[in-house]
């Protein structure tokens, strides 16, 4: 279990790097998936996101690709600049959900030097 | 761009008193809920609200909290009498629709710091 306190893992990249943030999600059953940008002090912010009827999205500068084989997500962001410096989690929504009730990773610290 | 306002940006309580957090949702929204994130941890759902009642409670919802539209554009977490535990920040969130594609994504609000003393 999850100690209180926990580190988050954290990526450091350099400016104009590509970055890929990886995520485990833990329901099988989960049709949907965002990942969020949490800066410092702010609320968490929609990236980009994925259904589970495909395996690869593109927005700008923004990937995502989805593996539902062995439940792992993750999120390339490409040449990364230093306002990408934030916390990124991916949520997930089970199939048959209510709207709204999003399962929260734990979380990746991305470090952007310049 | 729309935003979800939340107010206060910080409150300091003592243990045991009522705490009431607000929020704006955006303007066209029909769909609100209340996410809270204990320092260092997963922001975790609390609650969904739509058409002026609650469509889901997480197992953290228990009796000591309530949810409430008491006009046409605020939208409140109360916390009848709070316990140390409490101490987290609140997210106030809304979307447009069901969360099924990017246009019916949540929007968050920046947060309400509790610290329960």
């Amino acid at each position: 279990g999850e100690s209180v306190g926990l580190h988050l893992p954290t990526l450091s990249v350099q400016e104009g790097d590509n970055s890929i943030i990886n995520c485990a999600y833990s329901n099988s059953a989960s049709d949907y998936f965002i990942w969020y940008k949490q800066e410092s002090g702010k609320g968490p912010q929609f990236i980009i996101d994925i259904r589970s009827n495909m395996d690869k999205r593109q927005g700008q500068r923004v990937t995502v690709l989805l593996n539902k084989t062995v439940k792992h997500l993750s999120l390339q962001i490409a040449a990364t600049q230093p306002g990408d410096s934030a916390v990124y989690f991916c949520a997930e929504r089970e199939y048959g959900g209510s709207q709204g009730n999003l399962i929260f990773g734990k979380g990746t610290k991305l470090s952007v030097k310049p | 761009e729309p935003e979800v306002t939340q107010t206060p940006s910080h409150q300091v309580t003592q243990m045991g008193q009522e705490v009431i957090l607000r929020c704006v949702p955006i303007s066209n929204h029909l769909y609100f809920y209340w996410y809270r994130q204990i320092l260092g941890q997963k922001v975790e759902f609390l609650v969904s609200f739509y058409n002026n009642e609650i469509s889901e409670k997480s197992e953290i919802f228990d009796d000591q909290f309530s949810v409430e539209r008491p006009d046409g554009s605020n939208f409140t977490l109360k916390i009848r009498s709070t316990k140390l535990e409490d101490s987290a920040m609140y997210f106030c969130a809304s979307s447009a629709g069901q969360v099924l594609s990017g246009a019916n994504v949540l929007t968050f609000g920046a947060g309400s710091r509790l610290t329960v003393l």
